[in-house]
């Protein structure tokens, strides 16, 4: 079946800096993912629909140049936490959208949980 | 503006019995539900999925109903596992469209011996 991969699970950064989270796809092309986060008890919010080739797409009130991300093959994403703060300490999860599977084909990585001293 | 939300944000059940999780949306373009099961800090795992042109669907323990007119939905869990303790979210999308999940706020479901 479709598999998503992400990484890293866990990562601890110091504010100011800079994370790079990656989401790949093992085993199908995604001309499409999509960037979540999630607070403690909260829901998933969609952040951004990454789109090969071209520009994500940002939901409103989400900073693309804070939240950059790059599509720049059909098996991988990245989304780069820049200048993080710790208002920016969430779980991060990508999605990718496998067409033709089941379900419409949403399979979602394991996550990332990041930590902003 | 949350057009998809689940009103309980917490379920505790007997093992062996039924659980029933609930779920409400307000967009009328949804036409694709699906459920998913979140342990903690792991991704969601799909569960089962309806279509809009459905009201039952059904996949061993699970059967997922549709009442498009309430526009409700509800998971089914029977006999309920301890194993099937987690965090439950439903989502809808619009097939048409750049098809993006819209999630509910999630229900957590604890199964007690």
């Amino acid at each position: 079946g479709a598999v998503v991969s992400q990484h890293p699970s866990r990562v601890i950064c110091k504010s100011g800096t800079s994370v790079k989270i990656e989401c790949r796809s093992l085993d199908f092309q995604a001309t499409t993912m999509f960037w979540y986060r999630q607070f403690p008890k909260q829901s998933l919010m969609l952040m951004a629909t990454s789109n090969e080739g071209s520009k994500a797409t940002y939901e409103q009130g989400v900073e693309k140049d804070k939240f950059l991300i790059n599509h720049a093959s059909l098996t991988l994403s990245t989304l780069t936490v820049t200048s993080a703060h710790p208002e920016d300490s969430s779980f991060y999860i990508c999605s990718a959208n496998f067409r033709g599977g089941l379900n419409y084909g949403y399979t979602f990585g394991s996550g990332t949980r990041l930590t902003v001293v | 503006d949350q057009q998809v939300k689940q009103n309980s944000p917490s379920l505790s059940v007997q093992e062996g019995r039924i659980s029933i999780l609930n779920c409400d949306y307000t967009n009328s373009m949804f036409d694709y539900f699906l459920w998913y099961k979140k342990y903690p800090a792991e991704g969601p795992t799909f569960l089962i999925s309806i279509s809009s042109i459905k009201d039952k669907n059904e996949d061993g323990r699970f059967t997922v109903f549709l009442n498009k007119s309430a526009k409700h939905l509800s998971l089914h869990i029977v006999p309920s596992q301890p194993g099937d303790s987690a965090v439950y979210f439903c989502a809808a999308l619009y097939t048409g469209t750049a098809s993006k999940l819209t999630f509910g706020t999630g229900t957590r479901l604890q199964v007690t011996l």
